[in-house]
Formats: C-alpha cells, sequence, structure tokens
C-alpha cells in the first residue's frame, strides 16, 4: 500500500490548488479516505472524508470552499481548496481507513504530506 | 461536537515510565498516534487499548468514562515524537484530534 500526494505549492490568498492522492496497493473506493493538515509548528486537524459509498463530509472550518472527490479510473483522490486562506497553510496528508476491528476504523496508511502555503 | 485536550509536552528519562493523558471524548474509542520530526503519523494504539502489529508492548493505552492514557514504559530515545490521541465524533461525521504532546527524552 502506498499513497503519493502531489499539487501543493504556494498560492494567494482568495486562489485554489488541486491536491491530488496517488494510491496503489488496494482501490480508493473500497476504503474510507481522509485528508489530514497540519499547520507549520501545529498539531493534526481532520479536513475530510469520502465514503465507499460516495458520501464527503468537512470539518467547518474548510466546508463549502473545499471539495474532496476521486476518480476510481486513477486509484486517486482529490482534494479541491478553493477560496484558500492563510489559516490553510500547512502540510496536506492523504490517509486511508481500515476496519482493525467490528467497530473501530483507524488511519492504517498515511502519504508523505504536500505542503500548500498561502501567501500573498 | 467532541473536543480532545493533551498536554502539550511530557518528559522523562531513558527506561522511566511516562503517561500522556486525552480527555474529553465521548462514547467512542480513541486511537493514538506518534509522529516522528518531519514524518507522516503512525497508528501506535487503537480501541483504546490494542497495539498494531509490530508495536512493543512497551506502549500500552487505557481508557476510563471521558479519559484515555497512553502510557510509554522503558523509554527509549527513539520514542521523542509527538503523540496524538484521536476518535471519531458522530455529531461532526468527522475525526478530532487531540493537540498533541510533544515527548522528550532527557
Amino acid at each position: 500500500v502506498q499513497l503519493v500526494e502531489s499539487g501543493g505549492g504556494l498560492v494567494q490568498p482568495g486562489g485554489s490548488l488541486r491536491l491530488s492522492c496517488a494510491a496503489s496497493g488496494f482501490t480508493v473506493k473500497i476504503n474510507y479516505m481522509s485528508w489530514v493538515r497540519q499547520a507549520p509548528g501545529k498539531g493534526l486537524e481532520w479536513v475530510s472524508i469520502i465514503y465507499s459509498g460516495g458520501d464527503t463530509y468537512y470539518a467547518d472550518s474548510v466546508k463549502g470552499r473545499f471539495t474532496i472527490s476521486r476518480d476510481t479510473s486513477k486509484n486517486t483522490l482529490y482534494l479541491q481548496m478553493n477560496g484558500l486562506r492563510g489559516e490553510d497553510t500547512g502540510i496536506y496528508y492523504c490517509a486511508r481507513e481500515e476496519y482493525y476491528d467490528r467497530e473501530t476504523r483507524v488511519f492504517d496508511y498515511w502519504g508523505q504530506g504536500a505542503l500548500v502555503t498561502v501567501s500573498a | 461536537q467532541s473536543v480532545l485536550t493533551q498536554p502539550p509536552s511530557a518528559s522523562g528519562t531513558p527506561g522511566q515510565r511516562v503517561t500522556i493523558s486525552c480527555s474529553g471524548g465521548g462514547g467512542n474509542t480513541v486511537n493514538w498516534y506518534h509522529q516522528l520530526s518531519g514524518t507522516a503519523p503512525k497508528l501506535l494504539i487503537y480501541s483504546n487499548t490494542q497495539r498494531p502489529s509490530g508495536v512493543p508492548d512497551r506502549f500500552s493505552g487505557s481508557k476510563s468514562g471521558t479519559s484515555a492514557s497512553l502510557a510509554i514504559s522503558g523509554l527509549q530515545s527513539e520514542d521523542e515524537a509527538d503523540y496524538y490521541c484521536a476518535t471519531w465524533d458522530d455529531s461532526l461525521n468527522g475525526w478530532v484530534f487531540g493537540g498533541g504532546t510533544k515527548l522528550t527524552v532527557l
């Protein structure tokens, strides 16, 4: 299993960016997939999830601005980020969820992260 | 909406036992992740007390009520990392992470 993010970079406030997370060793459509971010020197913050059935949910901080999606033909997860703000700056990780027992879900694989910098 | 509170820092000397608390979770189970500097987080404990294969038994977890704890015994220099608790929030339909605890091995 491998997750490789790409698409990070420097963007001006109000701008847009699309992150990609190429998956190998499993099918993104089968697992729940999330984006988790980490501001410089700060802790982890969950951003968004897409369920195997396609339902999506977002943290309040990004709702209405970010969109999570996947392309099963490319086995890739995406995060479209619009209306970017300085507080969106950080490393963005894609992470795979798996059930470790009947009721417990965990993030069992993480990508290496993509750095997003929002600055004028 | 759940808020998980962790102490910002903890420390110990090699061989010591340290504990990191995580308070405020609801009825869902707690997972623990650790993050070495400059790397992605890794799963350490799941379902409050369970260790994934490959995690040494020096690491243990517990939960009582709305408070969870991670204990590390026989502290080693390579345990120096950031530690995060996490739980699923049904009302948010998302994950909540604690603020993280930076463990320093003196």
